[in-house]
């Protein structure tokens, strides 16, 4: 069965500094995808990065990055020169299924709670 | 364009009511699922729609719960009746087709349940 781990249940960073959140998964599938959503306090969830099991490149988006290693199933989260506005849950996903509307479900790690401190 | 909407934000209910949740997704995405997050825990997905048909519902946890949606628009969550377990966030998500892995899940904001 396929699973997310995170075993980070809380981080802290300094202002400006980066950090890394860590997600290991598990699954059989060649073919898989993996996302992280961010969740303030507000309780929406906030799409950041996703990485496709089949690209060669770490995914960025701006200030996150995507660390993949696909041999030790990982794909870290990095922030880097982390904001205030950064605290909040972090949550690591993948995707059940890619193809055409045959699953699409996600499945979520437990997530990490991030507090940047000024 | 408006993203997912849920109602309410916040629901307090005693135990033995009932409860429905309503979401609305954004226009045109055929594919629409629902999750729930219990306190400290994970998020758990429960179902998922493609338009108005049943794709996936192998997350519902029970039959107190039932998830319709109509005509392929929003989606309504009923829980009846509430036990004091089902206190938790849900959360209703939307997507469009897709042919492959990336194609990001909108989230509305939850549903915050508390049974009593």
């Amino acid at each position: 069965a396929q699973k997310i781990t995170q075993t980070q249940p809380g981080m802290f960073v300094q202002e400006k500094e980066a950090v890394t959140l860590d997600c290991t998964y598990d699954t059989s599938d060649q073919s898989y995808g993996l996302f992280w959503y961010k969740q303030p306090s507000s309780g929406e969830m906030i799409f950041l990065i996703y990485q496709g099991s089949y690209d060669e490149q770490n995914a960025t988006e701006g200030r996150y990055s995507l660390n993949f290693q696909k041999a030790r199933k990982s794909a870290n989260l990095v922030i880097s020169a982390s904001q205030l506005g950064d605290s909040a849950m972090y949550f690591c996903a993948m995707r059940d299924g890619v193809g055409y509307n045959q699953g699409g479900k996600l499945i979520f790690g437990q997530g990490t709670e991030l507090s940047v401190k000024p | 364009e408006a993203g997912v909407t849920q109602f309410p934000s916040h629901s307090v209910i005693e135990k033995g009511q009932t409860v429905t949740l309503r979401c609305d997704p954004i226009s045109g995405h055929d594919n629409l699922y629902w999750y729930r997050r219990v306190m400290g825990k994970e998020i758990k997905f429960l179902l998922h729609f493609v338009k108005e048909s049943k794709q996936d519902e192998s997350g519902m946890p029970n039959n107190r719960f039932l998830a319709e949606r109509t005509g392929g628009t929003y989606s309504t969550l009923k829980v009846q009746p509430a036990e004091l377990e089902d206190s938790g966030v849900y959360f209703c998500a939307s997507s469009q087709a897709f042919l492959g892995g990336n194609t990001e899940a909108f989230f509305g904001q939850g549903t915050r349940l508390t049974v009593v």
